[in-house]
């Protein structure tokens, strides 16, 4: 069964330090999204992408935050300053057509010290 | 972007019980929804898409009413495996992005 694949499942980081989230969608999809979990809170949207470009981002992904697509199958987050705030889950999904079923990837665990 | 709220509870019930869970969301522009189940520190799983006529997948339950703008989803015949948190996703906004609500925790005791 095709899967999301994110890497690493677990990173720690020091306050101010650059972090790259890495995932692998499913292979035919068309639509990428970054979602972020603080322990015991809410699944919250961070930024859709299709296209080779950002589709919608919320308030949470400002200028900090960056997703690019730099071959058919990586899709990446970066953090380029990590605060003690960014300690979260973060999930990669994907899906195949517009308006349907998302698919989640494990998610990394982001830990800043 | 509009919100879609969820009883955090949580639902602590017996083996075999039935329990019923519900979600409201506000954008009445909404067009699919779905409910996942995310057990602790894992990724979001689809349980079932939710269809205006309902429907049906061996326990689980799910309806939707879009006069109300409520879904909702019932599990009969409780498994302590089915002790988790259940998230009510409806893709909202121009984008279609799914949204997540805060989830429902419930715990199946023996």
């Amino acid at each position: 069964e095709p899967e999301v694949t994110q890497t690493p499942s677990h990173q720690v980081t020091q306050m101010g330090q650059e972090v790259i989230l890495r995932c692998v969608p499913i292979s035919n999809h068309l639509y990428f999204y970054w979602y972020r979990q603080i322990l015991g809170q809410k699944v919250e949207f961070l930024v859709s992408f299709y296209n080779n470009e950002i589709s919608e981002k919320s308030e949470i992904f400002d200028d900090q935050f960056s997703v690019e697509r730099p071959d058919g199958s990586n899709f990446t987050l970066k953090i380029r300053s990590t605060k003690l705030e960014d300690s979260a889950m973060y999930f990669c999904a994907s899906m195949g057509q517009m308006n349907t079923e998302a698919f989640f990837g494990q998610g990394t665990r982001l830990t800043v010290v | 972007r509009k919100e879609v709220e969820q009883d955090p509870g949580p639902f602590n019930v017996p083996e075999g019980a039935t329990v019923a869970f519900n979600c409201t969301y506000s954008n009445s522009a909404s067009q699919s929804f779905f409910w996942y189940r995310q057990d602790c520190r894992k990724e979001p799983k689809l349980l079932m898409s939710v269809y205006s006529s309902g429907n049906e997948d061996g326990r689980f339950t799910a309806q939707l009413n879009r006069a109300s703008q409520y879904i909702s989803l019932l599990i009969r015949d409780s498994k302590l495996s089915d002790s988790a948190t259940y998230l009510c996703v409806v893709n909202s906004g121009g984008s279609y992005i799914p949204t997540f609500g805060r989830g429902t925790s419930l715990i199946v005791h023996p």
